[in-house]
């Protein structure tokens, strides 16, 4: 069965550093997300982005986060200036969603990146 | 807005108990509920899923059914086994965008 993958599984930077979190979605997906879950705690919607732009976004995905799709399999997630609240479990999600019932269609989620900011 | 709440945890049982994890949400329209599970370590992985009203979703011994009239969608499980031990998320999702919004997680841990 298809998956999406993420890499790394574990990142360490210090805080003011950029960081680039990976994923390949599964590729007949349209639809691409982005969660994160703080260790123990809920988890929290960041962006989503279809068609090459970003279709929603949350209070937490400020000017220090952005998204790329940079070619027809990636899609990956930048944040510029690090800051130890960013330490947490990146989730990368994408889905079919298309058509009239758009709104069946489950996520699929990759592993996870492990951030970690000290 | 939308919202989903759980029943907190963590939840502690025996093998072969029985197993209910309270959900209920409040939501726009007809809302779409899900289960998700998270192994240690790992992502999350779609349980279950339902989409209208009265339907049961299952899987792997787990069953939910959408009730549209009490807006809960609780999560059981007749006999528990070790392998059961993860965290649980509820979730629900409305919008063309295909957002999920989930709960906190209920985490379970299965004793032999």
């Amino acid at each position: 069965e298809p998956e999406v993958t993420q890499t790394p599984s574990h990142q360490v930077t210090q805080m003011g550093q950029e960081v680039i979190l990976r994923c390949v979605p599964i590729s007949n997906h349209l639809y691409f997300y982005w969660y994160r879950q703080i260790l123990g705690q809920k988890v929290e919607f960041l962006v989503s982005f279809y068609n090459n732009e970003i279709s929603e976004k949350s209070e937490i995905f400020d000017d220090q986060f952005s998204v790329e799709r940079p070619d027809g399999s990636n899609f990956t997630l930048k944040i510029r200036s690090t800051k130890l609240e960013d330490s947490a479990m990146y989730f990368c999600a994408s889905n079919r969603n298309t058509g009239v019932l758009s709104y069946n269609s489950p996520l699929h989620f990759g592993n996870g990146t492990r951030l970690t900011v000290t | 807005g939308n919202s989903v709440t759980q029943m907190e945890g963590p939840v502690t049982l025996s093998e072969e108990a029985f197993l209910t994890i309270n959900c209920t949400y409040t939501a726009t329209g007809y809302p779409s509920l899900f289960w998700y599970v998270q192994y240690p370590g790992e992502g999350l992985q779609l349980l279950l899923k339902a989409t209208k009203a009265d339907d049961k979703g299952s899987n792997k011994g787990f069953e939910a059914t959408y009730r549209k009239e009490t807006t809960s969608f609780h999560l059981e499980k007749g006999s528990v086994q070790v392998s059961d031990s993860a965290v649980y998320f509820c979730a629900l999702h409305n919008t063309n965008a295909g957002k999920s919004t989930f709960g906190d997680g209920t985490t379970l841990t299965v004793k032999p």
